[in-house]
């Protein structure tokens, strides 16, 4: 599985959109893009996932480069709630891809 | 609620003791993961069954055994830790297939003593 790089925190104002980048240069043609979230002791939350088109759910939206060598999470409207760790992780499952440090994302109020 | 539920949620075990962690999925899900998170450290998946079947074991001690009786069910049998196993195990569950989500449970927050 390809290996992921993300900043170790980040803040974000509380209201306002919180944009995670994750680089990815090695990512193979059939890997996806996870992305999960743990608050503190909790187990890992999924959010998002893609291949190559961006994505939208009610939690998020994923954007994709066109080159797929990086992503970037983004987080529409930050709470205080959304204050946890941020892992990109890709892989063609994602049960069994590699999770790294991740980004510390703290929303302030 | 992710549709894994762990237990127990809490656990303090000797070294000489022999205690299990149980999972359960209502996902329908055929794949199931045990993980293990020590402090400050990223997650290291321990063991990997697909189809009821071991198909990874990333080199974890033999103290550490797994079972898995059914699609549904994963237990991680614990037996003569030592304290550096005192960590958050986690187990996860997901479809066979290529481009799926992942879904984890609250963990079993283990104390060895």
């Amino acid at each position: 599985d390809a290996k992921t790089t993300q900043p170790p925190s980040m803040d974000c104002a509380e209201g306002r959109a919180a944009n995670l980048p994750c680089n990815h240069s090695t990512i193979s043609g059939n890997e996806y893009v996870y992305w999960y979230r743990q608050i503190h002791s909790q187990g890992p939350q999924y959010i998002i996932h893609g291949l190559k088109n961006n994505e939208t759910n009610e939690m998020a939206s994923l954007i994709i480069t066109e080159d797929r060598k990086s992503s970037t999470l983004i987080l529409p409207h930050a709470t205080l709630r959304d204050t946890a760790v941020y892992y990109c992780i890709v892989g063609t499952n994602a049960g069994k891809s590699t999770f790294g440090d991740g980004t510390t994302l703290t929303v302030k109020p | 609620e992710t549709g894994v539920t762990q237990t127990p949620r809490h656990l303090v075990m000797g070294m000489t003791n022999k205690k299990s962690l149980k999972c359960e999925q209502h996902l329908g899900h055929n794949a199931m993961y045990w993980y293990k998170q020590s402090a400050k450290k990223p997650l290291e998946l321990m063991f990997v069954y697909s189809l009821e079947e071991r198909v990874e074991n990333n080199s974890v001690p033999s103290r550490f055994s797994p079972e898995c009786p059914n699609s549904s069910h994963l237990f991680l049998h614990l037996h003569t830790l030592q304290p550096e196993d005192s960590a958050l195990y986690l187990c996860a569950s997901s479809q066979v297939r290529p481009s799926t989500e992942a879904f984890f449970g609250q963990g079993t927050r283990l104390t060895v003593v």
